[in-house]
């Protein structure tokens, strides 16, 4: 069964703790993306990678880290430097010049 | 660095009335992408515009490209309750269709049967 595969679906985070989001694709998708939704602000990029072992930071990096090691798995760590890390996290993939699949994300909250 | 934006943020309309979405780009884009996400989902791709002063159709929905690869719009003809959601355009910054994915903010679209 193909596709991209987000867990887990809902995590909570106490402040001060690292967590990290997984992202699977078995697509053989070249490109994966990670994204934050907040309400009223769209998408906006964290990280994306286009190809294994590189990955570029985008609009909002600060606070998060992530890695390409294997084509198919693009880990998303949030950190305790992340002062406002609730939100719904979204990860996509896409082959070269084409359409990005999403996962059905991650709602993070702090507790 | 790029900024897509949308306009509006919101939209209410009766079942029926039509719909417009505009995108704006700060940057040229080498190409526009539209998505939509239901109450509760994730965005899923609805079409993809390259040429400058393309326009697309599948069935009410009218896609287009501006003139100057900077703007898009969405025309949704006579709205159904099926059409609730969020509408987003998405493109790669001019020459490269790879990289970078940038999102407005998108429209909320709201429809009263």
């Amino acid at each position: 069964d193909g596709g991209i595969t987000q867990s887990p679906k809902y995590l909570f985070r106490k402040e001060g703790q690292n967590v990290t989001l997984s992202c699977e694709q078995n697509l053989n998708h070249d490109a994966m993306y990670w994204y934050r939704q907040d309400p009223g602000q769209g998408l906006r990029l964290i990280y994306y990678s286009q190809i294994v072992n590189d990955f570029q930071k985008g609009d909002i990096a600060e606070g998060y880290s992530v890695s390409r090691e294997k084509k198919e798995s693009f880990p998303l760590t949030v950190t305790s430097a992340q002062k406002n890390p609730t939100a719904f996290y979204l990860c996509a993939s896409s082959p070269t010049g084409s359409e990005a699949f999403f996962g059905q994300g991650t709602r993070l909250t702090v507790v | 660095g790029q900024q897509v934006m949308q306009i509006p943020q919101y939209q209410h309309v009766q079942e029926g009335e039509d719909f417009t979405t505009y995108c704006n780009s700060s940057t040229t884009l080498s190409n526009i992408q539209w998505y939509k996400q239901r109450p509760g989902g994730h965005p899923v791709f609805l079409i993809q515009l390259v040429k400058s002063g393309e326009v697309k159709k599948q069935k009410r929905l009218t896609f287009q490209f501006g003139e100057a690869k900077k703007n898009s719009s969405l025309h949704i003809t006579a709205t159904q309750t099926t059409d609730v959601g969020t509408y987003f355009c998405a493109g790669h910054a001019g020459g490269t269709s790879y990289g970078k994915l940038t999102f407005g903010q998108g429209t909320i679209l709201t429809v009263h049967p």
